[in-house]
């Protein structure tokens, strides 16, 4: 069974631009959670969606957003990126009510 | 709140070597606890997960790991360390509100001397 996918893996924007992710689930996993990976703050969630809906968000300001597609497939979006953004980006996804998640490769954002 | 510590930032052992990663929770009931191994520039693998029932549980490549509750740990051991163990190693506990949102300790990395 083929792993999380994210695309891309690497991404280097400017200031002020916005930037969406991609991430593709394990095929039968409903729920994707996301996380940003910063040498600073270690691994801090941001949402999880499940069924297109999302059901968690962490404490993230409005420029990060997501959406859930009915494939499961889920994108990240970060408005008017600051250079703080810079960080890995880890997607992951679980089966039903498992807690058990399962990580993509993780997209690394830089932004200058 | 639910809040795991990794009191060791790094760790160096010789290859061959014995290795024992130490990780507290604090939680309110039975968490459910993972590991996960992380490469540089990788995302995270997941080595072993607590739900229930036996403490000792096995892992991938030779991991385990022993759930206390006394102790409030779960400390991730090794028999014999081999160098491409080299990596960051993360504990986690799921939130309180929903077993989908993980709160990781802050890793330690492994380093394997030859």
């Amino acid at each position: 069974k083929a792993g999380v996918t994210q695309t891309p893996r690497y991404l280097i924007k400017t200031r002020g631009q916005q930037v969406t992710l991609s991430c593709s689930p394990i095929s039968g996993h409903r729920s994707v959670s996301w996380y940003q990976q910063t040498p600073g703050q270690g691994l801090q969630f941001l949402f999880e969606y499940f069924s297109e809906t999302q059901r968690n968000k962490g404490n993230f300001p409005g420029r990060f957003s997501g959406r859930q597609f009915s494939n499961s497939r889920s994108e990240m979006n970060v408005s008017t990126l600051e250079l703080g953004d810079s960080a890995l980006y880890l997607c992951a996804s679980s089966w039903g009510t498992s807690a058990e998640q399962y990580f993509g490769p993780g997209t690394r954002l830089t932004v200058t | 709140a639910q809040s795991v510590t990794q009191p060791d930032i790094h760790i160096t052992v010789s290859e061959g070597a014995s290795l024992e990663l130490r990780c507290n929770y604090s939680y309110g009931a039975t968490p459910y606890l993972f590991w996960y191994v992380q490469s540089p520039g990788q995302g995270l693998q997941l080595l072993l997960k607590y739900f229930s029932g036996d403490t000792l549980v096995q892992g991938i490549k030779g991991f385990e790991a022993e759930f206390k509750r006394s102790q409030s740990s779960f400390n991730l051991r090794k028999p014999s360390v081999h160098w491409s163990d080299a990596a960051e190693y993360f504990c986690a506990v799921p939130r309180g509100d929903s077993s989908y949102k993980l709160i990781f300790g802050s890793g330690t990395r492994l380093l394997v001397r030859p």
